[in-house]
């Protein structure tokens, strides 16, 4: 079946570093991909999506590229802020219109 | 406009007892889902609800049951509970029962002891 297998945390950087998180995909056909994050004591926020393979989708200066090749979806910024501190998900929209969720990546920034 | 909305938001209840969960969706959004998060992983999907009928239902057993209503919100059973039950449920709306961009509430925290 559908799943979603994203990089173990939790990472820790500093402030300005720059971000990778790894999340590969196995899935029938071509699933729309997200980015959830979970801000502390609050609930699942959509971050950014793509639809169809090469698509970029990005927001709040988070990007990740949809890559049928290598089956991933890597969530990158720039530059953290202590504000980005929260456990991020990635996920698919699966043919049982259903969202797969990996396990979460919890994200801590040092000032 | 308001976002998904859930109760209550936090929830003890002890072993064998029975438990409801409810849930608004955004206005327009027809269809409901829900899932359960347990402490340190991913949700899993449970049920999905649109038009008052299910429409998909994950690994889950039949201890779990729902439904929506004719406004669209939903409530979420679990009977008999246990321990394991203990975990964040979250409920999603979306316009549609195909459609892919699910907006979250900030879910109800189950504990059962």
């Amino acid at each position: 079946g559908d799943s979603v297998t994203q990089m173990e945390g939790p990472v820790t950087l500093s402030e300005e570093a720059f971000l990778t998180i790894n999340c590969t995909y196995t899935a029938t056909g071509y699933p729309s991909l997200f980015w959830y994050v979970q801000y502390p004591g609050e609930g699942l926020q959509l971050l950014l999506k793509a639809t169809k393979a090469d698509d970029k989708g990005s927001n709040k200066g988070f990007e990740a590229t949809y890559r049928k090749e290598t089956t991933s979806f890597h969530l990158e910024k720039g530059s953290v802020q202590v504000s980005d501190s929260a456990v991020y998900f990635c996920a698919l929209y699966s043919s049982a219109s259903k969202i797969i969720f990996g396990s979460g990546t919890r994200l801590s920034i040092r000032p | 406009d308001a976002g998904v909305t859930q109760s209550p938001t936090h929830l003890i209840k002890t072993r064998g007892q029975h438990v409801t969960l409810r849930c608004s969706p955004i206005s327009g959004h027809k269809s409901v889902s829900w899932y359960q998060q347990v402490l340190g992983q991913g949700p899993q999907f449970i049920f999905q609800y649109y038009e008052k009928e299910e429409r998909g239902r994950g690994n889950f057993p039949d201890r779990f049951s729902a439904r929506q209503f004719p406004n669209y919100s939903s409530e979420l059973n679990v009977n008999a509970l246990l321990l394991g039950d203990s975990a964040l449920y979250l409920c999603a709306s979306s316009l549609g029962s195909s459609q892919e961009t699910q907006y979250f509430g900030p879910g109800t925290r189950l504990l059962v002891l």
